[in-house]
């Protein structure tokens, strides 16, 4: 079974500056997705970013970017530029290639400070 | 976009009646539809797997029978929580499998908050 771990139950940051959330996973697929959702106080579930793991180039998204290390199965998010609309749950999330079911990491409370 | 509409967005209901939530995808075909769970500070656990025109599939732990999830269209999944009790009250969000549009293998509703007193 997947397992998706974010060892980072709550960061905060300041306005303007950078801030890297973690995630590591665990699965013994080849090929599959990893995604970076955000989920505001209204509780919507909002695509930040996704990665496909047959890919080898780090995928970026405006001032959001991972930094995918397929080896170490490691998942990072870096905000650049924080601004305080991305305050927000933000949660790790694996799918099979098959995308039959979504694995969710406990999640990070992003808090950015002005 | 792929839009998934959910409804109702929140209810509120006396311990052991049933309540029914209902999950539309709108604007594509949703062979497979997935409800999840999340409690107050948590993270969204998968409940079950909707399969059109065929049984749900639970994970471990979810009571079938408590749970009742009918995928009669394409479009369209239900999740009864039968006799409900306070033990119960979640935020439930539901979401569709949309064959990969737009970069999203799921599309998810807007969740439905269920309090029951």
């Amino acid at each position: 079974a997947q397992t998706v771990t974010q060892s980072q139950p709550e960061m905060s940051v300041q306005e303007a500056e950078t801030v890297t959330l973690s995630c590591t996973y665990d699965t013994s697929e080849s090929n599959y997705y990893l995604f970076w959702y955000k989920q505001p106080p209204s509780r919507q579930m909002i695509l930040v970013i996704r990665q496909e793991a047959y890919k080898q180039q780090n995928a970026t998204e405006n001032r959001f970017s991972v930094n995918f290390q397929k080896a170490a199965k490691s998942f990072s998010l870096k905000i650049s530029d924080s601004q305080l609309g991305d305050t927000a749950m933000y949660f790790c999330a694996f799918a099979s290639h098959n995308n039959n079911d979504m694995r969710f990491g406990a999640g990070t409370r992003l808090t950015v400070k002005p | 976009g792929a839009v998934v509409s959910q409804h109702p967005s929140w209810v509120i209901c006396k311990s052991g009646t049933s309540v029914k939530i209902e999950c539309r995808s709108l604007d594509f075909q949703a062979t497979t539809m997935f409800w999840y769970r999340q409690f107050p500070k948590q993270s969204l656990m998968l409940m079950a797997t909707s399969n059109e025109g065929s049984k749900a599939t639970y994970e471990q732990g979810v009571e079938k029978d408590k749970f009742l999830i009918n995928h009669a269209s394409l479009t369209l999944s239900t999740l009864t929580v039968t006799s409900a009790h306070p033990e119960d009250s979640s935020f439930y969000i539901c979401s569709a499998r949309s064959e990969d549009r737009d970069g999203q293998p799921q599309h998810f509703g807007d969740g439905t908050r269920l309090s029951i007193l």
